[in-house]
C-alpha cells in the first residue's frame, strides 16, 4: 500500500547517457513534483503537474524532461547527463491548494 | 525570493530530552509544512500547519505566520528521531511552490 513509490532507487550511469525516473502514486491527489536534493541536503523543487498540466517549471535544464501520462504518473527523462546532475531525485504529490505534500522515497542517481 | 532560515543547524541530544526547532521566513506565507528526512533518506510529512498550533504525539509545531517564524517542538526524544528537519513554505499568490529551508540536523544518543 505504498503511498508515493519511484523507480528505480539507485541510478548509475556513464556522462552523456539518458535516463528515465517513474513515479506513481495512488493517493489520489491531482498534483505531482520533482525535487532535486543536492550533496548538501539543499531540496529545490523542478516542476509540477496538475491534472497532466505543467504548472511549475523552475530554471531547469531543458536537458530534463517531465512527462505526465495521468494524473497518478509523473516521470522524469534527462538526456545527456552530466556529472552535476548526480543528486536524489524525489517524487512528490498533494491535492492542490495549499495542501501537504507527501514524498516517494528517492531515487539517488550518480553520474560517472 | 522569500528565505526560509532554520535554527539551530545541529543538535546534539541525549533520548528523553526536549528540543525545539524554529523556522523564520522572510516574506507573507500561506503554507507551511514540517518534514523529517530520517537516516535512510526519506521525507516524512510531519505537519501541515500555516497557523496555529498541531500536536502529534510527541511532536507539536506552532506557526505565527505574522511574525514569521514557526517551531517543532521534539519531546522525549528517541534516538528514532535522529534526522534532518525541514521547514517548507509556499509564498502567498504562488501556487503549490514549496520553499525548503536549510534544514536541522538531530542526533539523538541513548
Amino acid at each position: 500500500d505504498t503511498a508515493v513509490s519511484q523507480t528505480p532507487k539507485y541510478l548509475v550511469t556513464q556522462m552523456g547517457n539518458d535516463k528515465s525516473i517513474k513515479c506513481e502514486q495512488n493517493l489520489g491527489h491531482d498534483t505531482m513534483y520533482w525535487y532535486k536534493q543536492d550533496s548538501k541536503k539543499f531540496l529545490k523543487i523542478m516542476f509540477s503537474y496538475n491534472n497532466k498540466e505543467l504548472i511549475i517549471n523552475e530554471t531547469v535544464p531543458n536537458r530534463f524532461s517531465p512527462k505526465s501520462p495521468d494524473k497518478a504518473h509523473l516521470n522524469l527523462h534527462i538526456n545527456s547527463l552530466e556529472l552535476g546532475d548526480s543528486a536524489v531525485y524525489f517524487c512528490a504529490s498533494s491535492r492542490r491548494g495549499k495542501q501537504a505534500q507527501f514524498f516517494g522515497p528517492g531515487t539517488r542517481l550518480t553520474v560517472l | 525570493g522569500i528565505q526560509v532560515e532554520q535554527s539551530p543547524p545541529d543538535l546534539i541530544l541525549q533520548e528523553g530530552a526536549n528540543s525545539t526547532l524554529r523556522c523564520n521566513f522572510s516574506d507573507s506565507v500561506n503554507n507551511l509544512q514540517w518534514f523529517h528526512q530520517n537516516p535512510w533518506g526519506q521525507l516524512i510529512n510531519l505537519f501541515y500547519i500555516p497557523s496555529g498550533t498541531k500536536q502529534n504525539g510527541r511532536l507539536s509545531a506552532t506557526t505565527v505566520a505574522t511574525e514569521r517564524y514557526s517551531l517543532l517542538y521534539i519531546s522525549s526524544s528517541q534516538t528514532t528521531d535522529s534526522g534532518v528537519y525541514f521547514c517548507a513554505v509556499e509564498r502567498v499568490k504562488n501556487t503549490d511552490k514549496l520553499i525548503f529551508g536549510t534544514g536541522t540536523r538531530l542526533q539523538v544518543f541513548p
